[in-house]
């Protein structure tokens, strides 16, 4: 089945290092693949999309290309931030676009 | 701008009670979703709803029901609390087919003693 698999945490950064998240996904068809952050305390939001092959999402200074040929969504960002700290997931969601799968979260820390 | 609303925010249950997390949207979405959010696993899918009058069987179904009651709102039951459903508990909402990503609630954290 579908599914989705991201770089096991944490990851400590200090403010204004390069960050990379890997994500790669298995699934069949097209899906369209997504990256949400959790603060603390709050519910998932959306932070980039891509609905195909070699569209790239951006947002706040997060970028994510998506690469069929690799299977691959990552995460990258040129200069963190204190605040971006936080956990994020990478998601997919199926050809039909009933069913999203989630990787198990990576949490960030950007410390000063 | 509310989005998607959980009721409550958090809860103590004691092992064999029942309660329901109410939730609603206010975007006109079609499907809405339950997911469970428990260390080192992400998110797990209980239940989803594609559209008003229909519900499906997530990856984790086993000792919840669902409601949808109207378009707006989604509801989860668990009809005698155990332990192991201890977990935060997101509702999310979707214009599927749209390919649009999913909107997601604060949460309800609770606790089965």
């Amino acid at each position: 089945g579908d599914s989705v698999t991201q770089m096991e945490g944490p990851v400590t950064l200090s403010e204004e290092a390069f960050l990379t998240i890997n994500c790669t996904y298995t699934a069949t068809g097209y899906p369209s693949l997504f990256w949400y952050v959790q603060y603390p305390g709050e519910g998932l939001q959306l932070l980039l999309k891509a609905t195909k092959a070699d569209d790239k999402g951006s947002n706040k200074g997060f970028e994510a290309t998506y690469r069929k040929e690799t299977t691959s969504f990552h995460l990258e960002k040129g200069s963190v931030q204190v605040s971006d700290s936080a956990v994020y997931f990478c998601a997919l969601s199926d050809w039909s676009g009933n069913q999203f799968y989630f990787g198990t979260g990576t949490s960030l820390t950007v410390i000063p | 701008n509310a989005g998607v609303t959980q009721t409550p925010k958090f809860q103590v249950l004691k092992t064999g009670q029942s309660m329901t997390l109410q939730c609603a949207q206010d975007m006109n979405h079609n499907s809405m979703y339950w997911y469970r959010q428990d260390p080192g696993m992400g998110l797990r899918l209980i239940y989803y709803s594609a559209s008003e009058g229909t519900t499906d069987k997530g990856e984790v179904p086993n000792g919840y029901n669902v409601s949808r009651l109207n378009k707006r709102e989604f509801s989860l039951r668990l009809e005698s609390a155990a332990p192991s459903q201890t977990s935060v508990y997101f509702c999310a909402s979707s214009d599927r087919p749209n390919n649009s990503p999913l909107h997601f609630g604060n949460g309800t954290r609770l606790t089965v003693t």
